[in-house]
């Protein structure tokens, strides 16, 4: 099953802070968090698993909250280098199920 | 490293016609994905690898799809023949274990006329 990310697209301005959400109906071990610039490739950010261990990128964070089956990835203080879409991808057996994303568009 | 490296870039061919991917894995990553990416469905799972070895291929369209892996170096992934519907960016990626991030490639763009 496909996690469901929310919000679809959000708009920032500099200096604003974002909270993109991710849930799943399944029970979850670890999520993955990745950003897309257009064109582009996804680039791994961090995966966060069961028992809280936070991995990967230092300048955002996420949480993990295996009792709700959700995770959600914080932006704080945006920077025009966050725009791009957002994904979050749950595991189901040894491969990863990617959310539709969400747009992030930080505006100067 | 130089990353996940995938060839060609941009794709563009006619309806019917054969087109093969190709993908070369980050050395030492013993898993390889293949995803396609559309407006509609997002990024799917067409099919992975873990020591070359096919494991789940239950997301690949129809039989017109077709994936190898020979080696630890080099993934294909093949289409025949093409549809306009398989119109989409496809990326592979590669991992060392099943559970840690994956590294995209540059991806391919695939246009069928």
């Amino acid at each position: 099953q496909q996690p469901v990310q929310s919000p679809q697209a959000v708009i920032l301005r500099e200096g604003e802070d974002a909270v993109i959400n991710c849930s799943s109906s399944k029970a979850l071990y670890s999520v993955h968090w990745y950003r897309q610039k257009h064109g582009e490739a996804p680039v791994f950010l961090m995966i966060l698993l069961k028992g809280g261990e936070q991995k990967g990128h230092e300048k955002i964070s996420a949480s993990f909250n295996e009792k709700k089956q959700q995770s959600s990835l914080y932006l704080t203080a945006s920077q025009l280098s966050y725009s791009g879409t957002y994904f979050c991808g749950t595991r189901s057996g040894n491969k990863l199920v990617f959310g539709a994303g969400t747009i992030l568009r930080v505006k100067s | 490293d130089a990353g996940v490296i995938q060839s060609p870039r941009h794709e563009v061919t006619e309806m019917g016609q054969e087109v093969t991917l190709r993908c070369k894995p980050i050395s030492g990553h013993d898993y390889l994905f293949w995803y396609r990416q559309t407006m509609m469905r997002g990024l799917e799972l067409l099919i992975y690898f873990n020591n070359n070895v096919p494991i789940d291929d239950s997301g690949m369209p129809e039989d017109r799809f077709s994936a190898k892996m020979p080696n630890a170096s080099f993934s294909t992934l093949k289409i025949q023949p093409s549809e306009p519907r398989d119109s989409a960016v496809y990326f592979c990626a590669s991992s060392f274990g099943a559970a840690w991030g994956y590294t995209f490639g540059s991806g391919t763009r695939l246009t069928v006329v």
